[in-house]
């Protein structure tokens, strides 16, 4: 199957700071990429969806101001916690799909842990 | 919007058992219904998948069956081995690849060798 590369895998950063999260697909064009954030033992909760090209669709409570995507590119998608705060503290991961796959590919997730 | 049950969150067996976990969706427009295994620290990876115009696919040891009228589908793991170890999770959505996925809470199974 194709390739979804995130990264970092993990990151440490300090309150008040911003950190940029990298998607990539590695071996096709991501027409839309989707950014999830899960906490320990739930599911994968959507945050937004981000079309090449255009401004990313926030889920409802998802601050976008805070939470700043950019899909800039058929295989890039970033996402850019900014301010962070130890309650942004979360596994982050983005999926990626093409308009004419059958299936969305998924990263292997960004660790964020906010001190 | 979507809303997607799974059932149970939590179970154990035997090495060499089955393994059924069930999800039921809300949205009788959802037509796409993949299966994602999930290991610790990791991204969740595409197991299986199907479509509502089909009523079961299987995979070598998984399966997945689709009652569209009741809303509801099942995966099963046949022959179960520690490897298969892991938190799975069902999903629904109206369409394949950039159609939104709503996630079910998802099912720790732990394989007792």
């Amino acid at each position: 199957g194709a390739v979804v590369s995130q990264h970092p895998s993990w990151v440490i950063c300090k309150s008040g700071t911003s950190v940029k999260i990298e998607c990539r697909s590695l071996d096709f064009q991501a027409t839309t990429m989707f950014w999830y954030r899960q906490f320990p033992k739930q599911s994968l909760m959507l945050m937004a969806t981000s079309n090449e090209g255009s401004k990313a669709t926030y889920e409802q409570g998802v601050e976008k101001d805070k939470f700043l995507i950019n899909h800039a590119s058929l295989t890039l998608s970033t996402l850019t916690v900014t301010s962070a705060h130890p309650e942004d503290s979360s596994f982050y991961i983005c999926s990626a799909s093409n308009r004419g796959s059958t299936e969305a590919f998924f990263g292997q997730g960004t660790r964020l842990t906010v001190v | 919007g979507e809303n997607v049950e799974q059932h149970p969150s939590t179970l154990s067996v035997q090495e060499g058992d089955s393994a059924v976990i069930k999800c039921t969706y809300s949205d009788s427009a959802s037509n796409y219904f993949p299966w994602y295994k999930q290991e610790l620290g990791k991204g969740p990876q595409l197991i299986i998948d199907i479509r509502s115009n089909v009523g079961e696919k299987k995979d070598q040891r998984i399966a997945v069956t689709l009652n569209k009228t009741a809303k509801h589908f099942s995966l099963h793991i046949t022959e179960t081995q520690p490897e298969d170890s892991a938190v799975y999770f069902c999903a629904a959505s109206r369409g394949a690849g950039s159609y939104q996925l709503t996630f079910g809470k998802g099912t720790k199974l732990s394989v007792i060798p």
